[in-house]
């Protein structure tokens, strides 16, 4: 069975700080991983994925198959980014068919 | 481009009374998918049509919910009849024939009392 594992509910840091949100994934085959983002009164959208190696409003995520690992990172962090995160995954020939992690809180403190 | 749009953004209902909601895919868009989110869980995979037809229903809780997509266009899910554990948020997300990018729209929040 697949799962997506975001240990952080919440995650809170100042303005200019680096942030990581954390994202573990377990599956069997070869994932397809992405980062969807919500922020206030807007609807999901999506954020990044790994295969694109793209750096989209300053994040970036690596996927590491060793620890099976898909962390966002952003070096400066900036008070838009306060936001609902949700990792994801899939691992069918659908796109669509997404398992998502619980989702972390970002806040950015100005 | 007009989004996903969702119908009702919010809907409160008796438990053992029937809800319907609705989603319009973006025009063009063969793919199209239901989710949801219960209290304090992730958001949850339920169904995927193209076109018309199911193409994997495999995360439908139980027989009481019931997906259409009549004519390919938009769809509808009925839970019938609700219990207080159907209470969440109810997204629908679509994407074109190469299905690599998928949009949600703003869901509609669900509340069984």
């Amino acid at each position: 069975a697949q799962r997506v594992t975001q240990p952080e509910k919440l995650l809170s840091v100042f303005k200019g700080a680096p942030v990581e949100l954390k994202c573990n994934y377990s599956y069997s085959g070869s994932p397809e991983l992405f980062w969807y983002v919500q922020y206030s009164r807007q609807r999901l959208q999506l954020l990044l994925r790994h295969i694109s190696r793209e750096s989209i409003k300053g994040f970036t995520a690596d996927l590491n198959k060793g620890e099976t690992s898909f962390h966002l990172k952003k070096p400066f962090a900036q008070e838009e980014d306060s936001a609902m995160y949700y990792c994801a995954l899939s691992g069918g020939t659908s796109y669509g068919k997404l398992t998502f992690g619980q989702g972390t809180i970002l806040t950015v403190h100005p | 481009e007009a989004g996903v749009t969702q119908f009702p953004s919010h809907s409160v209902i008796e438990k053992g009374q029937t809800v319907t909601l609705r989603c319009d895919p973006i025009s063009g868009h063969d793919n199209l998918y239901w989710y949801r989110r219960v209290m304090g869980k992730e958001i949850k995979f339920l169904l995927h049509f193209v076109k018309e037809s199911k193409q994997d229903e495999s995360g439908m809780p139980n027989n009481r919910f019931l997906a259409e997509r009549t004519g390919g266009t938009y769809s509808t899910l009925k839970v019938q009849p609700a219990e207080l554990e159907d209470s969440g948020v109810y997204f629908c997300a679509s994407s074109n024939t190469q299905g690599n990018t998928i949009y949600f729209g703003e869901g509609s929040w669900l509340t069984v009392v």
